[in-house]
């Protein structure tokens, strides 16, 4: 059963200490989407990768957030430092061909940063 | 940007009954997916219909990309229907990513 797994399911920490969340997407898909939801903003997207590269991340705040592909089974999204403001669920999805076919989501990261 | 619009915004139904749920965007797409999102949080892929109809069970979506708007109907409901739908759109031009519209929260009571 093809799924994509996001790790950690739930994650607390405080504010100004890293945090590392991690996407394994479904195998054979070129493509990766980073989501933030809140209740206030709804979904939001924040970065995305084809075929290991970044084609977009302008939806992140790039003093604080990074992301990145070191391999085709591992996306990875660090915040550093945290802020309660971040306190979010994080969605990864992948596809093949990005917008072209359909997406398939991971069970987020609650993330609370206090 | 994109708008994705949907409504209503909130829906409460007796378990049995019908809805019809709305998409509208603005702008031409060349994909639109349906999730649900279910009371624990998970997205939940419906239908990916960037175009026609299809059909899954009690539910069915129905796009016309041509007149920019997307109907997913949910016949006979049941309480565990309940949760926020969204619909997801992608434009070619602008790498494909989606946006996703408000969503629909929809309750269905026993």
């Amino acid at each position: 059963d093809a799924r994509v797994t996001q790790t950690p399911r739930h994650k607390v920490t405080e504010m100004g200490q890293e945090v590392t969340m991690r996407c394994q997407p479904i195998l054979g898909h070129n493509t990766v989407f980073w989501y933030r939801q809140t209740m206030m903003q709804g979904l939001e997207l924040l970065a995305y990768f084809r075929n290991r590269a970044p084609l977009d991340d302008s939806g992140m705040p790039k003093d604080r957030f990074s992301a990145e592909m070191p391999d085709a089974t591992l996306a990875t999204l660090k915040i550093q430092p945290s802020e309660p403001r971040d306190s979010a669920v994080y969605f990864c999805a992948s596809g093949q061909r990005g917008g072209d076919t359909e997406a398939f989501f991971g069970q987020g990261t609650r993330l609370t940063v206090v | 940007g994109i708008q994705v619009e949907q409504s209503p915004p909130d829906l409460i139904l007796q378990e049995g009954a019908n809805s019809t749920l709305r998409c509208n965007f603005s702008d031409s797409v060349n994909n639109l997916q349906w999730f649900h999102q279910n009371p624990w949080g998970q997205l939940i892929n419906l239908f990916y219909i960037p175009s026609g109809t299809k059909q899954n069970g009690r539910l069915s979506a129905t796009t016309v990309a041509t007149e920019r708007y997307s109907l997913l109907y949910i016949s006979s409901s049941q309480t565990t229907d309940s949760g926020v739908y969204f619909c997801a759109v992608s434009l070619r031009d602008t790498g494909n990513q989606f946006y996703f519209g408000t969503g629909t929260s929809l309750t269905v009571i026993p």
